[in-house]
């Protein structure tokens, strides 16, 4: 089945440093992916939509300076977290789409002490 | 744009017995349905999906059906066991859009030993 990986799967860094989360799609070519903001007991919040070579979409109130997001190939996007603050800590899920299904990578838990 | 509901918010079963969780949508141009089952601390895995040419799709213990006038799908899960304990979110899409998966509140799933 198809495989989307991210690594770290959690990661503790302090304020004011910036963090760099990678999503892989294994054994497919994604030409969009998707990050998403989980808190605790709740849904999947969709932070932005990334095409290959193309700049990412962000949803409504996601600040795109804060959020940056890379998209270089069909098989990989970042996420990095500029200047993290304690309540950026959440968990953070990337999705990629072959086609018509939408596959989930593990999560990263990102901690800001 | 889409609105999906998802109900119950939790459920409780004795191993063995059934569980069914129930999703409406609100965009009648929506034609994928796919069911995730997120285990704490991971990412949702795609389990099921339903398309709309289509009123039931099973996959061993695991069934979906849709109600295309009604515009409400369900996720039917027979013979539980322990392990089927997590959250499990519907959303709904217009395949082949670009639009973003529409989800579901989810369900925390609870099966009973």
């Amino acid at each position: 089945g198809a495989v989307v990986s991210q690594h770290p799967s959690w990661v503790i860094c302090k304020s004011g440093t910036s963090v760099k989360i990678e999503c892989r799609s294994l054994d497919f070519q994604a030409t969009t992916m998707f990050w998403y903001r989980q808190f605790p007991k709740q849904s999947l919040m969709l932070m932005a939509t990334s095409n290959e070579g193309s700049k990412a979409t962000y949803e409504q109130g996601v600040e795109k300076d804060k959020f940056l997001i890379n998209h270089a190939s069909l098989t990989l996007s970042t996420l990095t977290v500029t200047s993290a603050h304690p309540e950026d800590s959440s968990f953070y899920i990337c999705s990629a789409r072959p086609l018509y299904e939408q596959y989930f990578g593990p999560g990263t838990r990102l901690t800001v002490t | 744009g889409e609105n999906v509901e998802q109900h119950p918010s939790t459920l409780s079963v004795q191993e063995g017995d059934s569980a069914v969780i129930k999703c409406t949508y609100s965009d009648s141009a929506s034609n994928y349905f796919p069911w995730y089952k997120q285990e704490l601390g991971k990412g949702p895995q795609l389990i099921i999906d339903i398309r709309s040419n289509v009123g039931e799709k099973k996959d061993q213990r695991i069934a979906v059906t849709l109600n295309k006038t009604a515009k409400h799908f369900s996720l039917h899960i027979t013979e539980t066991q322990p392990e089927d304990s997590a959250v499990y979110f519907c959303a709904a899409i217009i395949s082949g859009s670009a639009r973003q998966l529409t989800f579901g509140s989810g369900t925390q799933l609870t099966v009973l030993p």
